[in-house]
């Protein structure tokens, strides 16, 4: 059974930082594709970022109102991704997935049940 | 530009048949897929592609597209059904970057 459990959230002032990890299991985590997805209180669902497995190259891509600010890596030998987060705004307050990609079709296939972050003075 | 637009709402009553739609320009390269959310729980795939369905999502549920426009169609929609569903697409990095506002679907 495919199971991602993300741990790290909490409550952090604006202009702090805060590293989300997600541990997989039940798949070949070195082989898949990781990306993060979040969802403000009451609001609909945002792509955050997504890092690739090592065979394509480890890269990542992230969203314009998160980039230069958060950072996605990985490492295989425990099956964790993580989300670095700083510089943080009280706008990144929200759920975090953590989510595995179907490279090919492009769909999310497997989602955690999230951990939230509050950012607030 | 990878904005995707959905109805904030819709309804249908138990056993009838309801199309929840997403427009974006995106939608003219690429799929959309459709993800259902219910109150407390995390999204769950349930179309992609043309018309794919994962394990375990019944057949009552059909994927459409046309244009720049996707569609989700429910046959005999049961109050299970009831959930909110999003939308999203692919930009041209790839990435399914983006994602509707979210349809709230209620059973009558």
């Amino acid at each position: 059974e495919v199971q991602l459990v993300e741990s790290g959230g909490g409550l952090v002032k604006p202009g702090g930082s805060l590293r989300l990890s997600c541990a997989a299991s039940g798949f070949t985590f070195s082989n898949a594709w990781m990306s993060w997805v979040r969802q403000a209180p009451g609001k609909g669902l945002e792509w955050v970022g997504r890092i690739k497995n090592k065979i394509d190259g480890g890269t990542t891509n992230y969203a314009a109102p998160v980039k230069g600010r958060f950072s996605i890596s990985r490492d295989d030998s425990k099956n964790t991704v993580y989300l670095q987060m700083n510089s943080l705004k009280t706008e990144d307050t929200a759920l975090y997935y953590c989510t595995a990609i179907s490279p090919r079709a492009g769909t999310f296939d497997y989602w955690g049940q999230g951990t939230l972050v509050t950012v607030s003075s | 530009s990878s904005e995707l637009t959905q109805d904030p709402a819709v309804s249908v009553a138990l056993g009838q048949t309801v199309r929840i739609t997403c427009q974006g320009d995106s939608l003219r390269n690429y799929y959309g897929t459709w993800y259902q959310q219910k109150p407390g729980q995390a999204p769950v795939l349930v179309m992609y592609g043309k018309n794919n369905r994962p394990s375990g999502i019944p057949d009552r549920f059909s994927g459409s597209s046309s244009g720049n426009t996707a569609s989700l169609t429910i046959t005999g929609a049961q109050a299970e059904d009831e959930a909110d569903y999003y939308c999203n697409s692919r930009d041209s990095s790839g990435d399914p970057v983006a994602f509707g506002g979210g349809t709230k679907l209620t059973v009558l």
